[in-house]
C-alpha cells in the first residue's frame, strides 16, 4: 500500500514570496491534515479536511495561509506571502477513520524562508 | 488553552535499560492518547495508541494512562540503539494536540 505522497520535499524561497505544497493521502483515507512543525517542537494542526470539506481551521493564518482538497483526495497548502517565520516542516497526514484516531503521515516539506 | 507536556529531554538510557517517557495533558475531556516516533530528518510513526485507564502492552513497547491524573507514559523495555529518536505525547478530544516531545538517546 503507498504511503502519503508529499512534494517538494525541499522549497527555499525569500520573503513575501509564495509557495505551494502538493498531498496525496493513503488510498480510501476519506481525513487529511496538514501540520506545520517548528524545529524543537511537535507538528502543530493547521487544517483538518473531512472528504473535500473543512472541519478544523482555528489555526491556519487565513490571511497569508490557505488550503484547498478538490474532489476530496489530493490536496494543495499554498502560503502567500511567506514570512520568515514559516520556515518548517509542513506535514501532511491522513486517517483510515473520519475521527482521525490514527495517522499516517507523508515524509513533509521542509520550508526555508530567508 | 489545551496542552500537552513533555520534557523534551534528551533522556539518555542504557542499552537493555527501561526507558520512561511521561506526558501530562490539560483537557480532561481528551478520550484518546497516542505516541509517535520520529527519527532525526524523518515523519512521525504511531507507535503505541491507548483510550482506557490503565496498561497496554505491545511488544517492548507498554503505555500507561491514568485519566484521574490526566498522565500518559510510554515504557520501552530492553532499549536498543534504534530505540533512539523523539517521541511524540499526542491527546485527542476534538483535535488531535501534540506535545513537543521528549528526545531518547539509548547509550550502546
Amino acid at each position: 500500500e503507498a504511503g502519503v505522497a508529499q512534494s517538494p520535499r525541499y522549497k527555499i524561497i525569500e520573503k513575501r514570496q509564495s509557495v505551494a505544497f502538493w498531498c496525496n493521502p493513503i488510498s480510501g483515507h476519506a481525513t487529511l491534515y496538514w501540520y506545520q512543525q517548528i524545529l524543537g517542537q511537535g507538528p502543530k494542526l493547521l487544517i483538518q479536511f473531512q472528504n473535500n470539506g473543512v472541519v478544523d481551521d482555528s489555526q491556519l493564518p487565513k490571511d497569508r495561509f490557505s488550503a484547498e482538497r478538490l474532489k476530496g483526495v489530493d490536496s494543495t497548502l499554498k502560503i502567500q506571502p511567506a514570512k520568515l517565520e514559516d520556515s518548517a516542516v509542513y506535514l501532511c497526514a491522513s486517517s483510515p477513520t473520519p475521527a482521525g484516531e490514527k495517522l499516517f503521515f507523508g515524509s513533509g516539506t521542509q520550508l526555508s524562508v530567508l | 488553552q489545551k496542552e500537552v507536556e513533555q520534557n523534551s529531554g534528551p533522556l539518555s538510557v542504557p542499552e537493555g535499560a527501561i526507558a520512561s517517557l511521561n506526558c501530562t495533558y490539560s483537557d480532561r475531556g481528551s478520550q484518546s492518547f497516542f505516541w509517535y516516533r520520529q527519527y532525526s530528518g524523518k515523519s512521525p510513526e504511531l507507535i503505541m495508541f491507548i483510550y482506557s485507564n490503565g496498561d497496554k502492552e505491545d511488544g517492548r513497547f507498554t503505555a500507561q494512562l491514568n485519566k484521574a491524573s490526566q498522565y500518559v507514559s510510554l515504557l520501552i523495555r530492553d532499549s536498543q540503539p534504534s530505540d533512539s529518536a523523539t517521541y511524540l505525547c499526542a491527546v485527542k478530544d476534538d483535535k488531535i494536540i501534540f506535545g513537543k516531545g521528549t528526545r531518547l538517546h539509548i547509550l550502546p
